[in-house]
């Protein structure tokens, strides 16, 4: 298995424009979560899916962030408008549980100039 | 609401040294908790864990110990190498998806 695949590795992007991030889990994992990784605030979970519903966002910032799961094998995250405070590493990751066994993608970092 | 914090920011260790990584819990609820090693440029990675019914757990060169009384948790390295130069991540969760601590960097000196 390749693991948990994020594309694009790296984006910048100038403030005001729309951002997607692209996830694809591990075959057979039903979790999917988002994660925002920040120097200030540490790892923070966005939002999680669990066969592709989505279960709890309450982590996501405001309405300028969706995520939307249509299959079991991929995962959008879109920032519109985006703002130089979105600058993060943001990280997928997939599991056969809500708690157990986690694995991660290698993260997208973003820029917003 | 209730987090999960770390008492160090930042570790140096001489290599071949013992290093100690601590962790800090509030949610007493909590009873499944987990390290993880994040190199750069990478997603964290799963070390070991420990259920709350347990005290101790010994991996390949790594024992985590629980101590829920001070909701303390911490990681031990034996005979650091270079290679485990990374940010250490403790996590914490019941039936909820993990909470992070923000993390700890091992800088290990050749």
């Amino acid at each position: 298995d390749a693991g948990v695949i994020q594309s694009p590795r790296h984006e910048v992007t100038e403030m005001g424009q729309e951002v997607t991030l692209r996830c694809k889990p591990i075959s057979g994992h039903d979790y999917l979560f988002w994660y925002r990784q920040t120097m200030m605030r540490g790892l923070e979970l966005l939002i999680y899916f669990n066969n592709n519903v989505p279960i709890d966002d309450s982590g996501m910032p405001e309405d300028r962030f969706s995520a939307k799961m249509p299959n079991a094998s991929f995962s959008t995250l879109k920032i519109q408008p985006s703002e130089p405070r979105d600058s993060a590493v943001y990280f997928c990751a997939s599991s056969s549980d809500s708690i157990y066994g986690y694995t991660f993608g290698s993260g997208t970092r973003l820029t917003v100039v | 609401g209730e987090s999960v914090g770390l008492h160090l920011p930042t570790l140096s260790v001489q290599e071949g040294d013992n290093s100690i990584i601590n962790c800090a819990y509030s949610n007493s609820a909590s009873d499944y908790f987990i390290w993880y090693k994040q190199e750069s440029g990478k997603g964290p990675q799963f070390i070991i864990d420990i259920r709350s019914n347990m005290d101790k757990r010994q991996g390949q060169r790594v024992t985590v110990l629980l101590n829920k009384t001070v909701k303390h948790l911490s990681l031990q390295i034996a005979a650091t190498q270079p290679g485990d130069s990374a940010v250490y991540f403790c996590a914490e969760g019941r039936n909820t998806p993990l909470v992070f601590g923000k993390g700890t960097r091992l800088s290990v000196i050749a």
